[in-house]
């Protein structure tokens, strides 16, 4: 079974850093690319970028780009997104989601990010 | 960057009766469109991909219409558990943008 386990719920200040995962099972994780999506509150959906896992290739919505990092680690079939200083707009739901041909067929259950002071 | 504008923001409509989204695309996408339903709490779900092919396992009274910039997810006859939010996504360009969302609410 496909699955996107992502990590939990964080509360974080303005200014620290966070890195939150996504961990797949159940495919060939260095086969799909994996992208990442900011839902904010009460907000629709906005495309943050993607990589593929297999050479580490990535993209950034030019929203994101210098914003955030986004890696991923094949060995243990996780990928991640970093802030380096987080701030209070970053409060947001956030999904990984495995790209297929057509679509993002398997996502992960997301990781609600509060920023507040 | 491509834009998707997604009509209309609110659909008011009755179990039973048939539902018409529309998503515009800034410029041609070809067909390379998908359609998602969120329902509240939850992570998006695939519904259509490719402007008409409908992902595993989703019902088919769930059916899309494209290609170009206009496209169209009809759902014919809604069940209760349709009542959600749908977004349209291109990946014709890189950035992968989504429409603002159609949110199907129960008359």
């Amino acid at each position: 079974e496909v699955q996107l386990v992502q990590s939990g719920a964080e509360v974080k200040k303005p200014g620290e850093s966070l890195k939150i995962s996504c961990k797949g099972s159940g495919y060939s994780f260095t086969s799909y690319w994996i992208g990442w999506v900011r839902q904010m509150p009460g907000k629709g959906l906005e495309w943050m970028g993607i990589i593929y896992p297999g050479d580490s290739d990535t993209r950034y919505s030019p929203s994101f780009q210098g914003q955030v990092t986004i890696s991923a680690d094949k060995s243990i079939s996780t990928a991640y997104l970093q802030w380096s200083s987080l701030k209070a707009s970053d409060t947001a739901m956030y999904y990984c989601a495995r790209q297929i041909g057509g679509g993002s067929d398997y996502w992960g259950q997301g990781t609600l990010v509060t920023v507040s002071s | 960057e491509i834009v998707l504008t997604q009509s209309p923001a609110t659909l008011s409509l009755s179990p039973g009766e048939r539902a018409t989204l529309s998503c515009r695309a800034s410029q041609g996408v070809s067909s390379y469109l998908a359609w998602y339903q969120q329902k509240p709490g939850q992570a998006p779900r695939l519904l259509i991909y490719d402007a008409s092919n409908r992902a595993t396992g989703i019902p088919a009274r769930f059916s899309g219409s494209g290609p170009g910039t206009d496209f169209t997810l009809t759902i014919s006859s809604l069940e209760p558990e349709d009542f959600a939010v749908y977004y349209c996504q291109q990946r014709s360009n890189w950035p992968y943008t989504f429409g603002q969302g159609t949110k199907l609410e129960i008359k």
